[in-house]
C-alpha cells in the first residue's frame, strides 16, 4: 500500500481564495483524521471521521473550514475564504480503529499551506 | 477525557549519552499510548505503541518506553543517542472511539 496520500504537497494562495486539500486514506482503514500543525499551537485535531461519518468536528476553527468524506477512499478539507492565519501544515491520517479498539494512526506527508 | 503532558519542550544530550523524554497522561479508561517522531519538514512516524500488553515496549531505532499506570507515565528512553535522533517527539494518548490526542512535543537536540 502506498500509505496515506495527500495533495497538494505545497499550496500558496492569496487571502480570500478558496483552498481545497485532498486525502486518500489507506485502503481498509475506516477512521480518518485531519490535523493542523503550527509552531504556536502544535498539532491540533480538526475533525475525525469514522466510516465516512464525522464523529468529532469540535476542532474545526470556524465556519470557513469544512470537511467531507464522500466515500471510504477520499476526503477533502476546504477553507473558504482563506486567511493568512490559516497558514500551517495540514496532515491527514487514517487507522483501522473502531469504537472498541484504537490503534496507531498512519500519517500522510502533509500539505504546507501558505496564505499571503 | 484524555490528555497528555510532555514535561520538557526541549532536551539536549550529547551523542552517545542516554535519552529520556518524559510524558504523563490522563485517561478515564485503559488508554493506548504512542510515541511519534517528526524529523524537520517531514511527516510523523510511529516509534512505538502500548496497547495493554507488555508494559515495556520496544520500538524502532533502539527506543523503548515503559507504561507505569501508578505514575500515569509513558517516558521514552534510548541508551545511547545518535546524531540522527535529533527531531521532534510526540507522546500520544488514545481511547476507543476517540481520535489520537497529541502532546505539545519535545524537541531533541543531539550535540557531537
Amino acid at each position: 500500500d502506498a500509505g496515506v496520500i495527500q495533495s497538494p504537497r505545497h499550496e500558496v494562495t492569496e487571502m480570500g481564495q478558496e483552498v481545497t486539500l485532498r486525502c486518500k486514506p489507506i485502503s481498509g482503514h475506516n477512521s480518518l483524521f485531519w490535523y493542523r500543525q503550527t509552531m504556536m499551537r502544535g498539532l491540533e485535531l480538526l475533525i475525525y471521521f469514522n466510516n465516512n461519518v464525522p464523529i468529532d468536528d469540535s476542532g474545526m476553527p470556524e465556519d470557513r473550514f469544512s470537511a467531507k468524506m464522500p466515500n471510504a477512499s477520499f476526503s477533502t478539507l476546504k477553507i473558504q475564504p482563506s486567511e493568512p492565519r490559516d497558514s500551517a501544515v495540514y496532515f491527514c491520517a487514517s487507522n483501522p480503529g473502531t469504537f472498541l479498539v484504537n490503534t496507531e494512526a498512519f500519517f500522510g506527508q502533509g500539505t504546507r499551506l501558505t496564505v499571503v | 477525557a484524555q490528555s497528555v503532558t510532555q514535561l520538557d519542550s526541549h532536551v539536549s544530550v550529547s551523542e552517545g549519552t542516554p535519552v529520556l523524554l518524559r510524558c504523563n497522561y490522563s485517561s478515564s479508561y485503559s488508554p493506548s499510548l504512542f510515541w511519534y517522531v517528526q524529523h524537520p519538514n517531514k511527516g510523523l512516524q510511529l516509534l512505538l505503541k502500548y496497547t495493554s500488553a507488555a508494559t515495556l515496549v520496544k520500538g524502532i531505532n533502539g527506543f523503548e518506553a515503559e507504561f507505569k499506570k501508578s505514575e500515569t507515565s509513558f517516558h521514552l528512553t534510548k541508551p545511547s543517542a545518535h546524531m540522527s535522533d535529533a527531531a521532534e517527539y510526540f507522546c500520544v494518548v488514545s481511547e476507543p472511539g476517540y481520535a489520537l490526542n497529541f502532546g505539545k512535543g519535545t524537541s531533541l537536540l543531539v550535540t557531537p
